[in-house]
C-alpha cells in the first residue's frame, strides 16, 4: 500500500472557524510533511515531522497548528485563517526525513477556501 | 542554496509528438533528482527519479538522465498522449530533510 489519504477533499470555512485537516499513511514511514500549494505554483513546505516530533517549521503563522498523534497520522489544525490562506494543502510522507534518495509520497490534497 | 530551474510553460503539443521539458539545478553536494506529475485536481505523483550521476530514471515512456557535468535532468517522452496533459515538477533532495521544487511546467496535449 503506497497511499497517503487526506480528508476532507474540500473545505470551506469562515475566518472565525476552527477546522482540522487529516492525513494518514500505513507505509511505516517515519517522516510526514505538510505543504501549501497555490494555483500554478510548486508546493511550499510548511512543517516536517520526524518520528512524531516536529522537525521543521518554515516560519508558518500560528493560525496553523500541526499535530502528529502517532506514526500514521498527521493533523493540521486551522483557526482564524485569512482569505489568502486559501490553497491546496498537501500531505506527504517518506521513509525517513534525512534520506537523500527517499521518495515523498503525496496525498491528493485538501482544497481549502477561506471566506 | 539549492535551486531548480525548469523550462517555462505552457507547452502545447499534438498527440504523438516528442516531448522535452528542460530542468537544471544548483545544489551543494550530490543531490537526488525527481520528476513529479500533477494531474488536474490531484496531488503530486512520483514519475521517475535518479540518485546518482549518469543514472537514467524511466516510467510510463518518460525518461530522464542525471547529467552531473551539465547539472541537468531533462524529461523526455517519444510520443505523448492526451492523457499526459498535466503539470510536471522537477525536484531535488539533499540529506537535509527538504525537497526543492522547480516552478512546474504545464503540458497540454491536443488530439
Amino acid at each position: 500500500d503506497t497511499e497517503v489519504t487526506q480528508t476532507p477533499k474540500h473545505l470551506v470555512m469562515g475566518m472565525t472557524n476552527k477546522k482540522s485537516l487529516k492525513c494518514e499513511q500505513h507505509m511505516g514511514h517515519r517522516a510526514m510533511y505538510w505543504y501549501k500549494q497555490k494555483a500554478k505554483k510548486p508546493p511550499e513546505l510548511m512543517f516536517v515531522y520526524s518520528y512524531e516530533k516536529l522537525s521543521i517549521n518554515e516560519s508558518v503563522p500560528s493560525r496553523f497548528s500541526p499535530e502528529c498523534p502517532n506514526s500514521s497520522l498527521l493533523n493540521l489544525h486551522l483557526h482564524a485563517l485569512q482569505p489568502e490562506d486559501s490553497a491546496l494543502y498537501l500531505c506527504a510522507s517518506s521513509l525517513v526525513e534525512t534520506s537523500l534518495t527517499d521518495t515523498q509520497y503525496f496525498g491528493p490534497g485538501t482544497r481549502l477556501t477561506v471566506l | 542554496g539549492n535551486s531548480v530551474t525548469q523550462m517555462e510553460g505552457p507547452v502545447t503539443l499534438s498527440e504523438e509528438a516528442f516531448l522535452t521539458i528542460n530542468c537544471t539545478y544548483t545544489a551543494t553536494g550530490y543531490p537526488s533528482l525527481f520528476w513529479y506529475v500533477q494531474y488536474p485536481g490531484e496531488g503530486l505523483q512520483l514519475l521517475l527519479k535518479a540518485t546518482k550521476a549518469d543514472d537514467k530514471g524511466s516510467n510510463k515512456g518518460f525518461e530522464a538522465t542525471y547529467r552531473k557535468e551539465t547539472t541537468s535532468f531533462h524529461l523526455e517522452k517519444g510520443s505523448v498522449q492526451v492523457s499526459d496533459s498535466a503539470v510536471y515538477f522537477c525536484a531535488l533532495n539533499t540529506n537535509a530533510g527538504k525537497s526543492t521544487f522547480g516552478d512546474g511546467t504545464t503540458l497540454t496535449v491536443k488530439p
